[in-house]
């Protein structure tokens, strides 16, 4: 199975702030990695696909990098409603497979 | 817009078979560009990708659980279904049912329904 690792495992950022989250998968996904917001008692919900593309609907200051086993997520002026956990995801091989998970909490 | 709901019982006793249903609205689950997935949460494992099924009825799972899922759709109701037997407390999570396209990504999720096993 691929391991995705995620670092930090929590970031904590004023509103305003630039927040960057990184994912490292265990072998080498190309650009086969999506990125999800959860927020406590809601499912998980879609931002980035395709390691930098922009899912319908998800604001400009959420942004993707990355290619072979480094990612990055990056949040741009992080606003109230974005304190969230976030988990990335590969989908190069089976089992797809996640990270555990990077939290987003107030200063 | 398309919306996925969860349901089955809360509790189920160990070594017993846990059964959910996942109801689709707003799409067909016929349509050919989807596919039909389960996902659980845990606080121990995280995120666990248990298995995919497609309108036809062929499905694929995660080799750690595969000896005990069962996956299978309904297109006469709009649902598919999730199998597992021979439940332990490690089987307690939140379950998802999630739309998949191309087997990639998961989008949209359903609520998540929170199933314990105990006795």
């Amino acid at each position: 199975d691929v391991q995705m690792t995620q670092s930090p495992s929590s970031v904590s950022a004023s509103v305003g702030d630039t927040v960057t989250i990184h994912c490292r998968a265990s072998q080498n996904i190309r650009s086969w990695l999506a990125w999800y917001q959860q927020k406590p008692g809601i499912a998980p919900k879609l931002l980035i696909f395709s390691a930098s593309g922009l899912q319908s609907g998800v604001p400009f200051r959420f942004s993707g990098s990355g290619f072979g086993t480094n990612f990055t997520l990056t949040i741009s002026g992080v606003q109230p409603e974005d304190f969230a956990t976030y988990f990335c995801q590969q989908a190069a091989s089976f089992p797809r497979t996640f990270g555990q998970g990077t939290k987003v909490e107030i200063k | 817009q398309v919306q996925l709901q969860e349901s089955g019982p809360d509790l189920v006793k160990p070594t017993q078979t846990l059964s959910l249903t996942c109801t689709v609205s707003g799409a067909s689950i016929s349509s050919g560009d989807y596919y039909w997935t389960w996902i659980r949460q845990s606080p121990g494992k995280g995120l666990e990708w248990i298995g995919y099924i497609y309108a036809t009825g062929s499905s694929y799972s995660n080799p750690s659980l595969e000896s005990r899922v069962s996956l299978s759709v309904d297109r006469s109701t709009n649902q598919f279904s999730l199998t597992l037997e021979s439940v332990t407390a490690a089987d307690t999570a939140v379950y998802y049912c999630a739309r998949s396209h191309v087997q990639l990504w998961f989008d949209p999720w359903g609520r998540g329904t929170r199933v314990t096993v105990s006795s």
